[in-house]
C-alpha cells in the first residue's frame, strides 16, 4: 500500500472563495484520483489526475470549477473554485501504487464546509 | 455498464457476533476485481479485502472473509467475532481488470457493533 496525506484535513470557507486541497503520497504511484463524498453518501469520482497533462473529468465536473494539477508521480492538488454551500462535502484522493494491480488506496479526506 | 448494489443500508449486531453484508453486481465482463472498503467515523477509507474474479477461492483477511459467487454475481462480506472497532460504513466496489475504467462503488452499508 501507500501512505497518503491530505491537507487541510478540514476547512470552513466563505461562499465565492476557492480552496486548494493537497494530496501527497510517500511513493510513486501510477494513478491518482479525486472523489467527492457528500454526508452519508457513496463516493463520486470527480476526475483522474494525469501527470504532466490535463485531468480527465467525469460527467458533471468541469475544469473551471475543479482545476487539478499533478506535477509529478507523488503529488496532486484539487481546487474547489467559487465555492457555494452545495460544495460542502468530503474530498478524497486515492492512488494506485506502482507495482500494484489496480487496487486504490485512499487518503484521509478533507472535510469542507462552505458558509 | 457495471452496477453494484448493496441492499442493506444499515445493520446492527452485538459484539462478538458474526455479520454478513450483502453485495450484488452486474456485468457482462469476465475479468474484474471486487473490493470491500471500510470507512469508520474518522472517514479514512480502508481496503478490507480484494477478490480477483478468476480466482475460485474466497479471499480471507483475518476475521474478514468473502463469499464470492461468480455465477450469481454475489460478493458478500462476513465479519466474524465482530468488534466495536468494526463500526463503520462498508462499501462494495467493482473494477474491470486491465481496462482504463473507473471503480464502481455501491451505496454502502452502515454497520453498528453494539456493546
Amino acid at each position: 500500500s501507500a501512505v497518503i496525506s491530505q491537507k487541510p484535513s478540514r476547512d470552513i470557507c466563505q461562499r465565492g472563495t476557492s480552496l486548494t486541497i493537497q494530496c501527497q503520497v510517500d511513493s510513486q504511484v501510477t494513478m491518482m484520483f479525486w472523489y467527492r463524498q457528500q454526508p452519508g453518501q457513496s463516493l463520486t469520482l470527480i476526475a483522474t489526475a494525469n501527470q504532466g497533462s490535463e485531468a480527465t473529468y467525469e460527467s458533471g465536473f468541469v475544469i473551471d470549477k475543479f482545476p487539478i494539477s499533478r506535477p509529478n508521480l507523488t503529488f496532486s492538488t484539487l481546487t474547489v473554485s467559487n465555492m457555494s454551500p452545495e460544495d460542502s462535502s468530503i474530498y478524497l484522493c486515492s492512488v494506485v501504487p506502482r507495482g500494484n494491480t489496480d487496487t486504490q488506496y485512499f487518503g484521509p479526506g478533507t472535510r469542507l464546509t462552505v458558509l | 455498464a457495471q452496477t453494484v448494489t448493496q441492499s442493506q443500508p444499515e445493520m446492527s449486531v452485538q459484539e462478538a457476533e458474526t455479520v454478513t453484508l450483502s453485495c450484488t453486481y452486474d456485468t457482462s465482463e469476465n475479468n474484474y476485481y471486487l473490493f470491500w472498503y471500510k470507512q469508520p467515523p474518522s472517514r479514512q477509507m480502508i481496503l478490507v479485502i480484494r477478490q480477483e474474479a478468476y480466482k475460485q477461492q474466497n479471499a480471507t483477511e483475518n476475521r474478514f472473509s468473502v463469499n464470492f459467487q461468480k455465477a450469481a454475481k454475489s460478493f458478500s462480506l462476513k465479519i466474524s467475532d465482530s468488534q466495536l472497532g468494526d463500526t463503520a460504513m462498508y462499501f462494495c466496489a467493482f473494477l474491470l481488470m486491465n481496462r482504463d475504467d473507473k471503480i464502481i462503488f455501491g451505496k454502502g452499508t452502515r454497520l453498528h457493533i453494539l456493546p
